[in-house]
Parts: C-alpha cells; structure tokens; sequence
C-alpha cells in the first residue's frame, strides 16, 4: 500500500543553519505531496505542497520538490529561527487533486538552539 | 471564514467508558475525515463522511464509529474506551472526497 518515509529525529541545528528533512514515498498513480507542520500542543498546519512531478512547493523559506524518479520530497530551508522549532510531517494523497484519505509519515522532531 | 473547530479541546475518561467527539467543518466544505495521531506518532486515517454516509474508513475496530448530520458536520464515537485510545484526534474537511483537507486543531483524549 500506498506509505511515506521520512528521517527520524530529532533534529537539533543552530539559529541560521541549513535544514534538510528527508522523506521518500511509496505510491501508485499519481499522489500529491505535502508538508505539515506541529508545534507544541497544537494540531497541523500545512506548511506547503505539490501536485504533480517536479513541482515546487515553498512557504516561509521552506522549500520542497515532487520527485519522481526518486519518489522524494525532501524539505529544505536555507537559514532555520528559533521559532522553526516544531514536529514536520510528510504526507500524501492518492489523489492528483490533493485529497482522499492522506497518509502520513511518523514526524520528524526539530529542535533549533539560539 | 471560519477554520475547521473541533470540540471539546481536552477530554479525559476511564476506560470502558465512552466518547462524542465534534467537528464543523471550514464554511462550504460538504466532506469530514477522522485522524488519531498517537503520541510521538504520525496521525492515522479512521473514516471519511460524504453525503452522511461513511466512505472509506482505515484500519480502525467497530468501536470507532462516525455520524455527518446534514449540516455537515460531524461525530466521532468510540465505545468500550481502552488506555490506547489516548491521542489527539483531528478533523479534517474538504469540498468533495478528492480534494485537499483542512485540519481543525484536535480534540486531545485521555484515558486513565
């Protein structure tokens, strides 16, 4: 079945370093792909997406590309704050439209010291 | 335009007792979708509602079950309520099955 795969964490960067969370999925047909985002004591909020192969999806500095020859969507940001400290989940759909049941990757935690 | 809200926002019960879970969905959203996200874990599709009636629904056991009123929003039930119940369970709304979902902020569970 349908799955994603991401890195586990957590991961701990400095204030200003680059960021790369991995994630790769399994799918058939053609799924979109997301990124959401956790802070503490809160629920998801979508932090962006794509539709379609070699699509980019970007927000707030973060940035990710729908591979599909590697099936990856691996989330980068150049230069992480404090305040992007938070729990990152991959997701998908199986549907080209975005929606349907979306399954999503176990989390990876992000810790970001000043 | 209001968001997806879910109520209550902590709930704590013992097991064996059971639970009402609510949701209204964003304004012209006609679809709910049902997630528990255990904790340090990804969230977990149980059903989907369309035109009140279940759609598709994860691997969840009978005691979860669901209800969409006309309105669109909707329930989620869970009886004979087990220690491993304890989560956070989102809501999710979208125009139609196929489209993207918005998620409400969850309704945290504790069973003691």
């Amino acid at each position: 079945g349908d799955s994603v795969t991401q890195m586990e964490g957590p991961v701990t960067l400095s204030e200003e370093a680059f960021l790369t969370i991995n994630c790769t999925y399994t799918a058939t047909g053609y799924p979109s792909l997301f990124w959401y985002v956790q802070y503490p004591g809160e629920g998801l909020q979508l932090l962006l997406k794509a539709t379609k192969a070699d699509d980019k999806g970007s927000n707030k500095g973060f940035e990710a590309t729908y591979r599909k020859e590697t099936t990856s969507f691996h989330l980068e940001k150049g230069s992480v704050q404090v305040s992007d400290s938070a729990v990152y989940f991959c997701a998908l759909t199986p549907s080209p439209t975005g929606g349907f049941k979306t399954i999503f990757g176990a989390g990876t935690r992000l810790f970001v010291k000043a | 335009d209001a968001g997806v809200t879910q109520s209550p926002t902590h709930l704590i019960k013992t097991r064996g007792q059971q639970v009402t879970l609510r949701c209204s969905p964003k304004s012209g959203h006609d679809t709910v979708s049902w997630y528990q996200q255990a904790l340090g874990q990804g969230p977990q599709f149980i059903f989907q509602y369309y035109e009140e009636e279940e759609r598709q629904r994860g691997n969840f056991p009978d005691r979860f079950s669901g209800h969409q009123f006309p309105n669109y929003s909707s329930e989620l039930n869970v009886n004979a309520l087990l220690l491993g119940d304890s989560a956070l369970y989102l809501c999710a709304s979208s125009l139609g099955r196929y489209n993207e979902q918005f998620f409400g902020p969850g309704t945290r569970l504790t069973v003691l």
